[in-house]
């Protein structure tokens, strides 16, 4: 079965660092995009940006460009979403898709989601 | 506030049909036939239902298509089901620095 599966929830401090993960299996890992939307409590889907495991190549959406490092290790067939500096306005649940391959645009696997929670 | 605007909510009898609508600009749905919706119950992760403004991914009943004229796409459900009540999310390629919008969502009502 073509799944991926996300890390946890997390609680974490202002000014914590943070990395959130996502593990593909029951396909080529390599060879999807992965990418990482947010969904603040009670709104909608917000695109933070994708890896391309096989190469690292990495894409960002300019809201979140320099707020979060999105990476992938093709080894542990793995993506990563990470922050340096949280902030309570980072609370949120965070989820992983595949991207359909080819010249096509389209999420068709999407993890569970990790509730990552910010407070003092 | 969304790239992409969605009503914020519609509703429909069991059996009946509705269809929800995804307005952007020449920049994104206008631009390119990369128009994807997603379903998404309380609680879930979210599921394509459509991709590529027509595309129906295996295991998406026939019940839902996809369509798009101008800025603006639709996805139509026919014979509404009380399991077709979520919230739905119409996404766009929107080109080589943005990448990927979203609208707003739009939660449907089964009555």
């Amino acid at each position: 079965e073509e799944q991926l599966v996300q890390s946890g929830a997390e609680v974490k401090k202002p000014g914590e660092s943070l990395k959130i993960s996502c593990k593909g299996s029951g396909y080529s890992f390599s060879s999807y995009w992965i990418g990482w939307v947010r969904q603040m409590s009670g709104k909608g889907l917000e695109w933070m940006g994708m890896v391309y495991p096989g190469d690292s190549d990495t894409r960002y959406s300019p809201s979140f460009q320099g707020q979060v490092t999105i990476s992938a290790d093709k080894s542990v067939s793995t993506a990563y979403l990470q922050w340096s500096s949280l902030e309570a306005s980072d609370t949120a649940m965070y989820y992983c898709a595949r991207r359909i391959v080819g010249r096509t645009w389209g999420f068709d696997i999407w993890g569970q989601g990790t509730m990552v929670t910010v407070s003092s | 506030q969304s790239a992409l605007t969605q009503p914020r909510s519609v509703s429909g009898s069991p059996g009946q049909s509705v269809t929800i609508s995804c307005t952007g600009t020449t920049s994104d749905v206008g631009g390119y036939n990369f128009v994807s919706w997603y379903q998404q119950h309380p609680g879930k992760a979210p599921r394509l239902m459509i991709y590529d403004v027509t595309k129906r991914p295996s295991g998406v009943p026939d019940r839902f298509s996809g369509s798009k004229s101008g800025n603006t796409a639709s996805l139509t459900i026919s014979g509404l089901q009380a399991e077709d009540e979520a919230d739905y999310y119409c996404c766009s390629y929107a080109g080589s620095y943005t990448f990927v919008v979203f609208g707003g969502g739009t939660k449907l009502t089964v009555l």
